[in-house]
């Protein structure tokens, strides 16, 4: 079974520097990668996705995130925060069952300092 | 258009109470999603329809229902539920490519559930 592993409960950064928020999986075949984001009470937007091709990902808001199959990680970053990205930011991997559910990580909680 | 919409926003109910939950999408996506969310917790999957059919059930306890009476609309029927079932409920849909290949999943708002 997969699984996601986000290391950093919480994490304070000071608005207008860089952020990565770190997340490691474990899967037996290539994995199918999501980031999502949900502000308080809402539901999640997904960030950004990689299925396959360039492990380099661009997705919305100025996030990136690189996949390193060699570290089965797949780390989310930002050259800039603002303070409209305090949030909780979920990892996720789905399976390979057709339509199957998403496994997510424990989740990041950001915090933006002024 | 990603937009999954979800009624009621906010659900007050007794134990011995039956409700419902009901989820949207006109995307023409055929799989769609229940997860349920506990308080700084992740989602956890609750069943998953594919065109229609009920494909994965998570060993959800039968006081919830799942219905799907077409492919835009996804409904959970609840009925005496506890006070630990008090959690947001997301629904998801995505397309459900042939080949087990896997598509977004977009989520909806969420149904904030309050068991008393």
């Amino acid at each position: 079974a997969q699984s996601v592993t986000q290391p950093d409960i919480h994490i304070t950064v000071s608005e207008g520097a860089s952020l990565e928020l770190r997340c490691n999986y474990s899967y037996g075949a290539t994995p199918y990668l999501f980031w999502y984001v949900q502000s308080p009470g809402q539901g999640l937007q997904l960030l950004l996705k990689y299925f396959s091709g360039d492990t380099l990902v661009q997705g919305i808001k100025g996030f990136e995130a690189e996949f390193k199959r060699s570290q089965s990680s797949f780390n989310l970053r930002k050259p800039s925060v603002h303070w409209s990205d305090a949030a909780e930011y979920f990892c996720a991997v789905v399976g390979n069952r057709g339509a199957d559910g998403l496994t997510f990580g424990k989740g990041t909680h950001l915090i933006i300092q002024p | 258009d990603t937009e999954v919409t979800q009624t009621p926003k906010h659900l007050v109910m007794g134990m011995t109470n039956k409700k419902s939950l009901k989820c949207e999408q006109h995307m023409g996506h055929r799989a769609m999603y229940w997860y349920k969310q506990k308080a700084k917790k992740p989602p956890e999957l609750m069943f998953v329809y594919s065109y229609e059919k009920l494909s994965i059930n998570e060993s959800v306890p039968s006081r919830f229902s799942p219905e799907c009476p077409n492919s835009s609309l996804l409904n959970l029927h609840l009925h005496a539920l506890q006070p630990e079932d008090s959690a947001l409920y997301l629904c998801a849909s995505s397309q459900d490519l042939a080949g087990g290949f896997q598509e977004t999943q977009y989520f909806g708002p969420g149904t904030r559930l309050l068991v008393l």
